[in-house]
């Protein structure tokens, strides 16, 4: 069955840090892969999907098909990061509104 | 363009009855999914409609059904309510095709059964 896998419940740094959001999933095919965040008090948004190779907001994904990965980074972390982000899976080429999501991260950037 | 907007926001259901969820999709969007949010298992899947037919569904029970008009807007409906329903249930749109598209949320319903 297909799984995704956000292993940190809660990531904790400080301004400037680096920031790294593990993301791990099980499909044995070829898997279309997103982060969404949800800043407090909005609604659930797209960050940004493998296929499209984009930094948004200065986040970058890579997949890792050997490892099953596809970690969210970001260099130097702002206040303005902290937010829920949900890694998802799709296993119809995104073409389909059938996300498998994990549980989320809740990422903390302190001053 | 206007979001995707879903009503009730709040909505407080005795065990045993039955109760109907709206979404309207963003305009042009043809595909509407639903997901469940809970504390315990997070944002689970449970079905997507397109050109009013069920493309793809979860693993929820019978319970759970739904359907979609020809303007797209969706309706989602819940019988025989058991307190593990409360949950935050989330409507998405998107465009559909070759992909991978974009889901836009919209701001959810609270269900809470008592």
């Amino acid at each position: 069955a297909q799984r995704v896998t956000q292993p940190e419940k809660l990531l904790s740094v400080f301004k400037g840090a680096p920031v790294e959001l593990k993301c791990n999933y099980s499909y044995s095919g070829s898997p279309e892969l997103f982060w969404y965040v949800q800043y407090s008090r909005q609604r659930l948004q797209l960050l940004l999907r493998h296929i499209s190779r984009e930094s948004i907001k200065g986040f970058t994904a890579d997949l890792n098909k050997g490892e099953t990965s596809f970690h969210l980074k970001k260099p130097f972390a702002q206040e303005e990061d902290s937010a829920m982000y949900y890694c998802a899976l799709s296993y119809n080429g995104g073409s389909q509104g059938n996300l498998i999501f994990g549980k989320g991260t809740k990422l903390s950037v302190k001053p | 363009k206007a979001g995707v907007t879903q009503t009730p926001r709040y909505l407080i259901k005795t065990r045993g009855q039955q109760v109907t969820l709206s979404c309207s999709p963003i305009s042009g969007h043809r595909s509407v999914s639903w997901y469940q949010q809970t504390p315990g298992q997070g944002l689970q899947f449970l079905f997507e409609y397109f050109s009013e037919t069920q493309r793809n569904k979860g693993n929820f029970p019978g319970r759970f059904s739904g359907r979609q008009f020809s303007n797209s807007r969706s309706e989602m409906n819940v019988s025989t309510l058991e307190l593990g329903d409360s949950a935050l249930y989330l409507c998405a749109s998107s465009l559909s095709g070759t992909g991978p598209y974009e889901q836009y949320f919209g701001p959810g319903t609270r269900l809470t059964v008592t």
